[in-house]
């Protein structure tokens, strides 16, 4: 059972404009969520990241959102860039007392046009 | 500072040869990964060392084994390679601590098998 899951394999938006990328998660042991940013024939890196004990992390054009009571996070890109384009995983850490293992969801392919 | 580092970047196999993928990462981490990436399934975790000496099944353990020959490598074996793991493997390293779960990935290789 897939307990990180990025419903949406794709988004396009314009230059400019908001990306938002969902997440929804089903473990509730999860306390740890991460972003990573994959550009092809690289390997991914880390974005942003936020902790259950908060529901907002900002830096810069990324805000990542927490919603515990929906088991759902989402990363807001705004402006939206170009070079924003990029396959987006959302991964969560924590279930089970592990803290070493990232649950990693399918990925979004996230373009913006120019 | 190299960060990860992967070798080789690609290779090709024919089904029954065997290899072994080295991963080394100089940022002095306590954990090593080992993930392989398909298209449309995101990142599964083939194997884990949370610790120099010790080393854990991930999700899709199935075909390889690992060795942590040190803190600073990590390799991961295919004994007789199938077609199935045609596939793009990532290495990773993290120093796990409260609300600290980054990994740190390297660029991957990519290996067909034939």
């Amino acid at each position: 059972d897939q307990q990180v899951k990025q419903n949406s394999p794709s988004l396009s938006v314009q230059e400019g404009r908001i990306s938002i990328l969902n997440c929804d998660y089903t473990n509730s042991m999860f306390d740890y969520f991460l972003w990573y940013k994959k550009y092809p024939a690289e390997g991914p890196t880390f974005l942003i990241s936020i902790s259950s004990i908060k529901d907002k992390n900002e830096d810069g054009r990324f805000t990542v959102f927490l919603n515990k009571s929906a088991k759902h996070l989402s990363l807001h890109i705004v402006p939206s860039q170009p070079g924003d384009s990029a396959v987006y995983f959302c991964a969560a850490s924590g279930g089970g007392g592990s803290n070493y293992k990232l649950t990693f969801g399918k990925g979004t392919l996230l373009t913006v046009n120019p | 500072n190299a960060g990860v580092t992967q070798t080789p970047k690609f290779q090709v196999l024919k089904t029954g040869q065997s290899m072994t993928l080295q991963c080394a990462q100089d940022m002095n981490h306590n954990s090593m990964y080992w993930y392989r990436q398909d298209p449309g399934m995101g990142l599964r975790l083939i194997y884990y060392s949370a610790s120099e000496g010790t080393t854990d099944k991930g999700e899709v353990p199935n075909g390889y084994n690992v060795s942590r020959l040190n803190k600073r490598e990590f390799s991961l074996r295919l004994e007789s390679a199938a077609p199935s793991q045609t596939s793009v493997y990532f290495c990773a390293s993290s120093e796990p601590g409260r609300f600290s779960y980054e990994q740190y990935f390297g660029p991957g290789t990519r290996l067909t098998v034939t």
